[in-house]
């Protein structure tokens, strides 16, 4: 079947380091991607794999691993805006077809 | 650039009613894509439009319903609704359709619709 993993929620420490796991299973493949929601908010894009190997961008670094179907969202020096679902998500066969994961709620505390 | 944008923001609607949204691309985008909301079951894919054709349709019933016209703009309509029907629903658009490019997926602010 299709699914896609992810922890519910983490709790981190303002200026610390949280890492998001996600593991997939889907029909086709074309990219994976991360993307932020505050309450009440339209998701905002935060990062994009396609290939194997390690993305960064700023405080946000997203990994892919084809093989076993597994990628990982980190946030690092942790700042309370930060506060946020992180959804990952999988393009599959079809350009405007993303399945979402259900998310995981990450709490930044002072 | 104006950004993806949904119309209504909020609706309230009676059980048996039926309701159409509506979603404005991003200039230029030609891939408008509907998902529904919920907290039990998060995002759920709806539809995907390209070019006014229905490219790929999620697992909901024929009371779901969608369209696009030739300026990109998209509607989807819910007919006989049920109290269930009660979500937020997210309009995506996307520059692309196939080939090569990390085109990631613009959400607008989304609709909250309720059923009473």
């Amino acid at each position: 079947g299709q699914n896609i993993d992810q922890p519910t929620e983490m709790t981190a420490t303002e200026g610390a380091i949280v890492q998001i796991n996600c593991t997939y299973q889907t029909s086709g493949f074309n990219g994976l991607f991360w993307y932020q929601q505050h309450a009440g908010e339209a998701p905002t894009f935060l990062s994009y794999n396609v290939l194997d190997g390690l993305e960064e961008k700023g405080r946000f670094s997203s990994f892919l691993s084809r093989s076993k179907g597994y990628s990982y969202l980190l946030l690092k020096e942790l700042q309370m805006k930060d506060s946020a679902s992180y959804l990952c998500a999988v393009r599959g066969d079809s350009w405007g077809k993303f399945q979402f994961g259900a998310g995981t709620q990450v709490v930044v505390t002072p | 650039k104006a950004g993806v944008t949904q119309t209504p923001r909020y609706l309230i609607k009676t059980r048996g009613q039926q309701v159409t949204l509506s979603c404005s691309p991003i200039s230029g985008h030609r891939s408008v894509s509907w998902y529904q909301q919920t907290p039990g079951q998060g995002l759920q894919f709806l539809f995907e439009y390209f070019s006014e054709t229905q490219r790929n349709k999620g697992n909901f019933p024929g009371r779901f319903s969608g369209r696009q016209f030739s300026n990109s703009r998209s509607e989807m309509n819910v007919s006989t609704l049920e109290l269930g029907d009660s979500a937020l629903y997210l309009c995506a658009s996307s520059r692309h359709q196939g080939g090569v490019g990390n085109t990631e997926a613009f959400f607008g602010q989304g609709t909250r619709l309720t059923v009473v």
